[in-house]
């Protein structure tokens, strides 16, 4: 079965250091987001992308993030200047195209990021 | 409550027994999905009801909707030990962008053989 894959599972990185983790969404898929979880906390909404643009964004997304797909298969999320309360498991997900309320959408397994 | 609150918290069960997760949100939406998460592992998608739907059913599973209470529940039969996970609603904002979910805490399901 088809499923969005992430690299790294794990990262450490120093604070103030840029990070970018990397998603291969399912390949028919046409919109792509980014999620996060910080431990014990909920899984908050990022920003979403579709048609080589950002759709939302949430006010987490702030400037110091960045999304980009710089080819036809990877989905990347920047973070310029890390700082410790980045540390989060960041999710990859995607969409099938479509535009009713049906479309389930599919998570990969999660970067962990620890930032030190 | 804030949109998407699962109920109870935390759950305890022994093998073979059912398990009912309750989820409330605040509102309106255009339809709410059921996530799994294993510790620390990504979201694995359970299902998904739309808002104009009732109940829905499968495999073990069933989840019921009822937009006027605002609230949904997910019940898994004759619950199984591979059955402990984190339990998680997601809802769908009426209207608005179809990848913004928004979760609940979840409810952490321990299933004891």
């Amino acid at each position: 079965e088809p499923e969005v894959t992430q690299t790294p599972s794990h990262q450490v990185t120093q604070m103030g250091q840029e990070v970018i983790l990397r998603c291969v969404p399912i390949s028919n898929h046409l919109y792509f987001y980014w999620y996060r979880q910080i431990l014990g906390q909920k899984v908050e909404f990022l920003v979403s992308f579709y048609n080589n643009e950002i759709s939302e964004k949430s006010e987490i997304f702030d400037d110091q993030f960045s999304v980009e797909r710089p080819d036809g298969s990877n989905f990347t999320l920047k973070i310029r200047s890390t700082k410790l309360e980045d540390s989060a498991m960041y999710f990859c997900a995607s969409r099938p195209p479509g535009g009713y309320s049906g479309n389930t959408i599919y998570f990969g397994e999660g970067s962990w990021l620890t930032v030190v | 409550s804030q949109q998407g609150e699962e109920d109870p918290q935390a759950l305890s069960i022994q093998e073979g027994e059912n398990a009912t997760m309750n989820c409330s949100y605040k509102t309106s939406i255009n339809n709410l999905q059921w996530y799994r998460q294993n510790s620390g592992r990504g979201l694995v998608h359970l299902i998904l009801i739309r808002s104009n739907e009732r109940e829905k059913h499968s495999g073990r599973l069933r989840v019921t909707l009822d937009t006027s209470k605002k609230s949904s529940s997910l019940l898994i039969t004759a619950s199984r030990a591979a059955d402990t996970a984190s339990y998680f609603c997601a809802t769908g904002r009426y209207g608005g962008s179809q990848g913004n979910l928004i979760f609940g805490k979840g409810t952490k399901l321990s299933v004891k053989p």
